[in-house]
């Protein structure tokens, strides 16, 4: 049973729309956060939101803490074919991470 | 990033011989975690150390084992493996930023049990 539900678990777009990616638990974290992972490669680090409520920006990427710390968002605008790959949140509690099974977004051009 | 290097790479082998993979950090970070990476699962914990010989198990610890007896190095070790234990292996360390546990990466090990 996952801890963190992802959804949609695949998003195929065209160059230039805009997308958003949920995560959400029944459970509190002290923490959220994003990564972005390519093929044959290790998850990146994207961002982390602390903050019940709290909403960081990173060039076209907003990303969004629930209130109660539960759930979080992630907003690309005016997607581009750089942003493909697999978007995974990940719940903290102290030093643990709880993953969830991921997003696959496809950016066509 | 974490300057996290794993190795091997990529390995096949067969069911009933032990494997072992290494993860070398550069970073002087206290935790670190051994992951595998399956479709539809993503990212679950096999085991993890928060110190020189201090480990712990994670979800997913059933026929692997773990030891550090360097900050620097984590190995794990498949005892006798099986098919279901072809995966992705990743390795991660945490570093604090601000208030919050940071994990970071390494590149993966792209394991096959024949």
């Amino acid at each position: 049973t996952q801890l963190l539900e992802q959804s949609p678990q695949f998003l195929s777009i065209q160059e230039g729309e805009n997308l958003t990616v949920y995560c959400n638990s029944s459970s509190v974290f002290s923490s959220l956060q994003w990564y972005r992972q390519e093929p044959g490669e290790g998850p990146v680090l994207l961002v982390t939101v602390v903050t019940g409520g709290e909403v960081k920006k990173l060039k076209r990427l907003t990303f969004q803490f629930g209130d109660a710390r539960k759930d979080s968002s992630l907003h690309i605008t005016a997607a581009q074919p750089g942003d493909t790959g697999l978007y995974l949140c990940a719940g903290a509690n102290d030093y643990k991470l709880s993953f969830g099974a991921g997003t696959t977004v496809t950016v066509r051009a | 990033d974490a300057g996290i290097t794993q190795s091997p790479r990529h390995k096949v082998t067969e069911t009933g011989t032990p494997v072992t993979l290494r993860c070398h950090q550069t970073e002087n970070h206290r935790y670190m975690y051994w992951y595998r990476q399956d479709p539809g699962h993503g990212l679950r914990l096999i085991h993890y150390s928060y110190g020189v010989k201090d480990t712990d198990k994670g979800e997913v610890s059933d026929g692997y084992s773990v030891s550090r007896s360097k900050t620097e190095d984590f190995l794990l070790t498949l005892e006798s493996a099986t098919s279901s234990q072809t995966s992705v292996y990743f390795c991660a360390t945490a570093g604090l930023a601000g208030s919050s546990y940071e994990q970071y990466f390494g590149p993966g090990t792209r394991l096959t049990v024949t």
